[in-house]
């Protein structure tokens, strides 16, 4: 089986400019969580893709939005870009079952942005 | 809230010692638990899991971690460490759905030969 696979590798945008990510999941997984891990923390939660509606949202403005396509790859958009923003973006694909237990998050590389 | 809390930032064991790498959680029902590895240029690998059962978890790679719910704590163990076992290692929380974890700041682990 295939892993889970994110483009592109590296990005430099500048502020206010806007970004798209992409992640290919896992194949046969229906959910895509994405994540952002600044330099010397820990992954933060952004949101959760489920048979392509948003299941779940952590602590981040509207301006980060997302899409999961009939395939279960799914993107990750940033507008307004703030210096803030660089860090590691990350996606884990997993098969969640609502009200099941044990699925197992399996992530990508990572995309690392650069914001200047 | 949950949340997730690795004491310890940076941690250095010689080779063939033994490990333990801490974590303490806050999560308000029954916790999910979980161990990842990071090294670096990718992306993070699931050592160990927590769900129910035997508080004893063993992982891949020869580690093993302890539930310990009086003490809020799931700590990572290794009876004997090898050089390539040098990375960043992140503890998690959450509940059913793993996809929704809480993950600490992680503990840099250094082997010196």
């Amino acid at each position: 089986e295939t892993g889970v696979t994110q483009s592109p590798t590296h990005l430099i945008k500048t502020r206010g400019q806007q970004v798209t990510l992409r992640c290919s999941s896992q194949s046969g997984h229906n959910t895509v969580s994405w994540y952002q891990q600044a330099l010397g923390q820990g992954p933060q939660f952004i949101f959760q893709y489920y048979r392509e509606e948003e299941n779940g949202r952590g602590n981040f403005p509207p301006r980060f939005s997302g899409l999961q396509f009939p395939n279960y790859s799914s993107e990750l958009n940033v507008n307004a870009l703030e210096l803030d923003d660089s860090a590691l973006y990350l996606c884990a694909s997993s098969s969640y079952l609502s009200g099941g237990a044990g699925d197992t998050q399996y992530f990508g590389p990572g995309t690392r942005l650069t914001v200047l | 809230a949950q949340s997730v809390t690795q004491p310890d930032i940076h941690i250095t064991v010689s080779e063939g010692a033994s490990l333990e790498l801490r974590c303490n959680y806050s999560y308000g029902a029954t916790p999910y638990l979980f161990w990842y590895v990071q090294s670096p240029g990718q992306g993070l690998q699931l050592l160990l899991k927590y769900f129910s059962g035997d508080t004893l978890v063993q992982g891949i790679k020869g580690f093993e971690a302890e539930f310990k719910r009086s003490q809020s704590s799931f700590n990572l163990r290794k009876p004997s460490v090898h050089w390539s076992d040098a990375a960043e290692y992140f503890c998690a929380v959450g509940g059913t759905n793993a996809g929704k974890s809480t993950f600490g700041d992680g503990t840099t682990l250094t082997v010196k030969p």
